[in-house]
């Protein structure tokens, strides 16, 4: 595998389940990113990561919880999500002093009904 | 707070036409670098040029370039011989160096047409 990826590229939930996303960056990066993306919406950054540690909330719902047990993987936990939450969630990496270039996944593409 | 605005949200041209995307953003600081990336359906974002701007020359890649004028604030994407498979959503960012957060602008959609 190369770049970053992210499983599933597809998932399909109910309001009451509990599902994670997974973000795996091959790319010797020490910062990891999710952001948000709806139509018709900038993208909108979640969490920031640097080193595992979590950097940035940009006032995210408890809903989602994220985690990042190291440099190369970050999760976002979900819960109890609403059907406003439906749109595509796509991690990031970056290399810290690397002059600010993310390096996108493909995204999972969540619906929640 | 950095803001970055594109004013189309969607653009159609002919096949081998140039096409031009607008993006302009808001900062006090001096010092910062721009992006364009490029977003394909159903398919991962992909950055396709990026400018430092403390750099005057404006950066160049194949058939892409990018008109920076920085007292104006403004950091346009010319695309020459448009291709097909440059159909894509194309989202104009703004970072501060040092910083890792992105700005990005809320997308123009691109059709090129056969």
């Amino acid at each position: 595998e190369t770049g970053v990826t992210q499983t599933p590229r597809h998932l399909v939930m109910g309001m009451t389940n509990k599902k994670s996303l997974k973000c795996e960056q091959h790319l010797g990066h020490n910062a990891m990113y999710w952001y948000k993306q709806s139509a018709k919406k900038p993208l909108e950054l979640m969490f920031v990561y640097n080193f595992k540690e979590q950097t940035e909330n940009n006032s995210v719902p408890s809903r989602f919880s994220p985690e990042c047990p190291n440099s190369s993987h970050l999760f976002l936990h979900l819960h109890t999500l609403q059907p406003e939450d439906s749109a595509l969630y796509l991690c990031a990496s970056s290399y810290l002093g690397q002059g600010g270039e993310q390096f996108f996944g493909p995204g999972t593409r969540l619906t929640v009904l | 707070a950095q803001t970055v605005t594109q004013s189309q949200p969607e653009m159609s041209v002919q096949e081998a036409e140039t096409v031009t995307l607008s993006c302009t953003y808001d900062t006090s600081e001096n010092n910062y670098y721009l992006f364009w990336y490029k977003q394909p359906p159903s398919r991962q974002m992909i950055l396709v040029i990026r400018q430092e701007a403390y750099k005057q020359q404006n950066a160049t890649e194949n058939r892409f370039s990018v008109n920076f004028q920085k007292a104006a604030k403004s950091f346009s994407l010319k695309i020459s011989d448009s291709q097909l498979g440059d159909t894509a959503m194309y989202f104009c960012a703004f970072g501060l160096q040092g910083a890792q957060k992105l700005v990005f602008g809320q997308g123009t959609r691109l059709t090129i047409n056969p």
